[in-house]
């Protein structure tokens, strides 16, 4: 059973537009949700990360929005540019000492 | 944020050899540290956790005898592909916390390709 559920699969932007990636879980023992960004051959590297008791945190252009009733969070990154395309992951903290759950990933591509 | 190191990037071998792969953290201590599989453009499969001075813990379906795990230090460890086989290619990456049980996060090595002909 996948613990975190993130779509989509692949998405296309234009450059300047808003990336939208959404995860779901339902644990409500997760204590802890970081984005990770991955480009081909290359570990994944944090991009951002949100605690339950927040519900919006902004680094830039990149943003996380928590809602925890809904268990449910995403990415939005503005002002998309082409080096952002990657794949991001979604990931949740269980309690059982630090491990992670990812989500399947969202290939993004951005067009010039 | 806080480095992980991996060694090789990429090994090809023959089938039948081990290989080992190294993980280090470079700037801080890693009483865990976590390895995971990653096939061409799917997620990361979690194989095990490495608990230092302890005996690894495996996720369900990971052979402990085909992927041995040695923690031997708080920045170093090691996992060893025993007699590999062309299924055993894959992508492997390692991760390690600054802060296990404290609210840390996971930071993670470059990863080893690895190719069994």
């Amino acid at each position: 059973q996948q613990q975190v559920k993130q779509s989509p699969q692949s998405l296309i932007v234009q450059k300047g537009g808003i990336s939208i990636i959404n995860c779901a879980y339902e644990n409500t023992a997760f204590d802890y949700f970081p984005w990770y960004q991955q480009f081909p051959g290359k570990g994944p590297a944090l991009l951002i990360a949100i605690r339950p008791d927040v519900s919006e945190k902004k680094e830039g252009r990149f943003t996380i929005s928590f809602n925890k009733s809904a268990k449910q969070f995403s990415l939005h990154i503005m002002d998309s540019q082409p080096g952002d395309s990657a794949t991001y992951f979604c990931a949740a903290r269980g309690s059982n000492f630090n491990k992670f759950y990812f989500g399947s990933g969202t290939k993004l591509n951005v067009k010039p | 944020g806080a480095v992980v190191s991996q060694h090789p990037s990429w090994v090809i071998c023959k089938s039948g050899t081990s290989v080992k792969i190294e993980c280090r953290s470079l700037d801080f201590q890693a009483t865990t540290m976590f390895w995971y599989r990653q096939f061409p453009k799917q997620s990361l499969m979690l194989m095990a956790t490495s608990n230092e001075g302890s005996k690894a813990t495996y996720e369900q379906g990971v052979e402990k005898d085909k992927f041995l795990i040695n923690h031997a230090s708080l920045t170093l460890s090691t996992l060893t592909v025993t007699s590999a086989h062309p299924e055993d290619s894959s992508f492997y990456i390692c991760s390690a916390g600054e802060n296990p049980r404290g609210l840390g996060t996971q930071y993670f090595g470059p990863g080893t390709r690895l190719l069994v002909l």
